[in-house]
């Protein structure tokens, strides 16, 4: 089976630089990928790592270690819209382009002014 | 731009009742998913479908069906709801670019079903 564990819940400050862990436990791994949900909204996708190393979007940035099955994203110059709940997930076990994805628990991240 | 369409957003059933819940994209995408989601957790794989005509479990299958009526259409079906079905369900659909086969899921608003 697949299995992710990420922190329930971060608290920064806005302005400030937040990183949420994600380790994950998969039969095969086909990438990392993040996607952020306000409340009461649709998941929106962030991020996606293939490869070892940093992938940078704007403020927002993914990393990946695959011997290490870990991976994070980090915020920069946080703002109150980012508070949010952050989800990393890894595509399904059989390779297929197709697979849905298992997703993380969530971690929602609390933003204080 | 439509994206991904869910109806309806909200539904109220009594515990034995069936429904079917709508999801219709106009990305062109060939794959289609739905999840449930429940509080304090992440979202979880019902059903997916690769391509029109195919369809295939998730994690979390028992007292679903779904059916992928064209490329467009996707719907879920529970024939006899029940209390534990009470959830916020998405539905999906996604392309896959570059590569390294990123897998993009662009999601619809939700449906809120409670099941009494």
């Amino acid at each position: 089976g697949q299995s992710l564990e990420q922190p329930s819940e971060v608290t920064a400050v806005e302005g400030a630089i937040v990183q949420i862990n994600c380790t994950y436990q998969t039969s095969g791994f086909y990438g990392l990928s993040w996607y952020q949900q306000h409340d009461g909204g649709a998941p929106t996708f962030l991020s996606y790592n293939a490869l070892d190393g940093l992938e940078e979007t704007g403020r927002f940035s993914s990393f990946l270690s695959r011997s290490d099955s870990y991976g994070y994203l980090l915020l920069q110059e946080l703002q109150m819209k980012d508070s949010a709940s952050y989800f990393c997930a890894v595509r399904g076990a059989s390779g297929g382009g197709a697979d849905g994805l298992t997703f993380g628990k969530g971690t929602h991240l609390i933003i204080q002014p | 731009n439509a994206g991904v369409t869910q109806t309806p957003k909200f539904q109220v059933l009594k515990t034995g009742q069936s429904m079917t819940l709508q999801c219709a994209q106009d990305m062109n995408h060939n794959s289609m998913y739905w999840y449930r989601q429940d509080p304090g957790m992440g979202l979880r794989l019902i059903y997916y479908s690769a391509s029109e005509g195919t369809t295939d479990k998730g994690e979390v299958p028992n007292g679903y069906n779904v059916s992928r009526l064209n490329k467009r259409e996707f719907s879920l079906r529970l024939e006899s709801a029940a209390p534990s079905q009470t959830s916020v369900y998405f539905c999906a659909s996604s392309e896959v670019v570059g590569r390294l086969a990123k897998n993009i899921q662009y999601f619809g608003a939700g449906t809120r079903l409670s099941v009494l």
